[in-house]
């Protein structure tokens, strides 16, 4: 079975700029999370989907990402415009919660985007 | 609110050596997951184990072994007869039953020298 899928791997780009990221989950999961790891921290949740609808964006600096998961399969994930402090790794993550329960979170190999 | 503590930033040990790494959580909550994730210097987040607030029960899985104690709100991780491969940073994260949300500790770098 494939997992999660992210592009692009890696990203440098100057502040101010605009920037995308994408996730492909593991096929059949429900919920798709993206999270953010700051270099030397664990990873904190940003966004959370449940199929296309959003469960929880309390942490989502709304004022420059954006987030969207259409067709509840695919998301992406936009920062615009971009900020030296955004430099980090962004992790996708899926899991299955067919029925509500809690399960696993499957993560991505994540984008390292660094912000010059 | 929930809060998760690693309070080993890094630890060093030799090949073979035991090692155990620290968890400490807290909630409100009476029913919740913890977990156990490893990411190796490629970045990728590695599912180890999960644990429902429910079983107490300690698991061992190859030279992996994990310690549940609600007592002490605490869910340790001890690697027996470490390897090179183990080198990693291992996070403890724990989720509760309604939001999902999982809410990671700092990490635990541990590298294994041959």
């Amino acid at each position: 079975e494939a997992g999660v899928a992210q592009s692009p791997r890696y990203k440098i780009i100057e502040k101010r700029q605009s920037v995308a990221f994408w996730c492909n989950p593991i096929s059949g999961h429900a919920t798709l999370y993206w999270y953010q790891q700051i270099l030397g921290q664990g990873p904190k949740l940003l966004i959370q989907f449940q199929n296309n609808g959003v469960v929880d964006d309390s942490q989502l600096p709304k004022d420059r990402f954006s987030a969207e998961r259409l067709k509840g399969v695919d998301s992406t994930l936009k920062i615009q415009p971009a900020k030296l402090e955004d430099s980090a790794v962004y992790l996708c993550a899926s899991s299955l919660n067919r029925d509500g329960s809690t399960d696993t979170q499957y993560f991505g190999p994540g984008t390292r985007l660094t912000v010059l | 609110a929930q809060k998760v503590t690693q309070a080993q930033t890094e630890i060093s040990v030799v090949e073979k050596e035991d090692v155990t790494l620290d968890c400490v959580y807290e909630t409100r909550d009476t029913t919740y997951y913890l977990f156990w994730y490893k990411q190796p210097p490629s970045g990728e987040l590695v599912f180890l184990i999960r644990r429902n607030s429910f079983d107490e029960q300690n698991e061992i899985s190859g030279r992996y072994s994990w310690n549940f104690q609600k007592s002490t709100s605490s869910f340790n991780f001890t690697i027996t007869a470490s390897q090179v491969v183990d080198s990693a940073v291992y996070f403890c994260a724990l989720s509760e039953w309604i939001t999902d949300k999982l809410i990671f500790g700092t990490g635990t770098r541990l590298q294994v020298f041959p």
